[in-house]
């Protein structure tokens, strides 16, 4: 079935890497993609990444793709209190089908 | 701003009621789906359409509905409120054409508490 996982929390410190992992079902997924809810807000995108592609940066963001085992990952370098946030991993499995992780609450501690 | 408007904010309402929450997409989108979020359940894709057709369903309660309009907007129509669906109910857009780099934008959400 097509599911897409993520581990509920990470706690970090301000100033440390923070790493959200994500494994999807799909393997014929063509966008990965990582989004970001602040309390009481909308999804907003972060970055995505076509499945061609090992890693894409962006400022503080880095994707890696692993997609032999369909194993996505955000890194966040010098975490800051603001990204404290829930992240969300999501796949477009089909043309209009995109699927969501469960969402990981992330929590930078001063 | 992601483009996607979502309305009411916040609503709050009795069982047994009905109420409508409406989203206008992006301007030149094409698609737009309902997603509901509660804390138990994270985030479940509820309906999807294209231009005015529904293209695809999820986990959508029968005493739920939605369309889409000429002009894009959709609205999404929940009756025979239970405590239940007491949750956050976003709305999102994308092009829609299957193009590359396609992309699915939110809207703020709409609160929804049922008493």
């Amino acid at each position: 079935g097509e599911d897409v996982e993520q581990s509920l929390f990470l706690s970090v410190r301000e100033g440390d890497s923070s790493v959200i992992n994500c494994t999807y079902t799909d393997s014929s997924s063509t966008y990965l993609y990582w989004y970001k809810q602040e309390p009481g807000a909308g999804l907003q995108l972060l970055t995505y990444i076509f499945s061609n592609m090992d890693m894409k940066q962006d400022q503080r963001l880095t994707v890696l793709l692993n997609k032999k085992d369909k194993h996505l990952s955000l890194r966040i370098a010098d975490t800051q209190t603001g990204d404290s946030a829930i992240y969300f991993c999501a796949e477009r499995a089909g043309t209009y089908k995109y699927i969501f992780g469960t969402g990981t609450r992330l929590k930078v501690l001063a | 701003d992601s483009g996607v408007t979502q309305t009411p904010k916040h609503l709050i309402t009795a069982t047994g009621q009905r109420v409508t929450l409406r989203c206008s997409p992006r301007s030149g989108d094409l698609s737009v789906y309902w997603y509901q979020q509660s804390l138990d359940q994270g985030l479940q894709f509820l309906i999807q359409y294209y231009n005015g057709e529904e293209r695809a369903k999820g986990n959508i309660l029968e005493r739920f509905s939605a369309q889409q309009f000429p002009d894009l907007h959709s609205e999404l129509n929940l009756s025979s409120l239970e405590l239940g669906d007491s949750a956050l109910y976003f709305c999102a857009s994308s092009e829609g054409r299957g193009y590359s780099g396609n992309t699915i934008y939110f809207g703020e959400g709409s609160w929804l508490t049922v008493v």
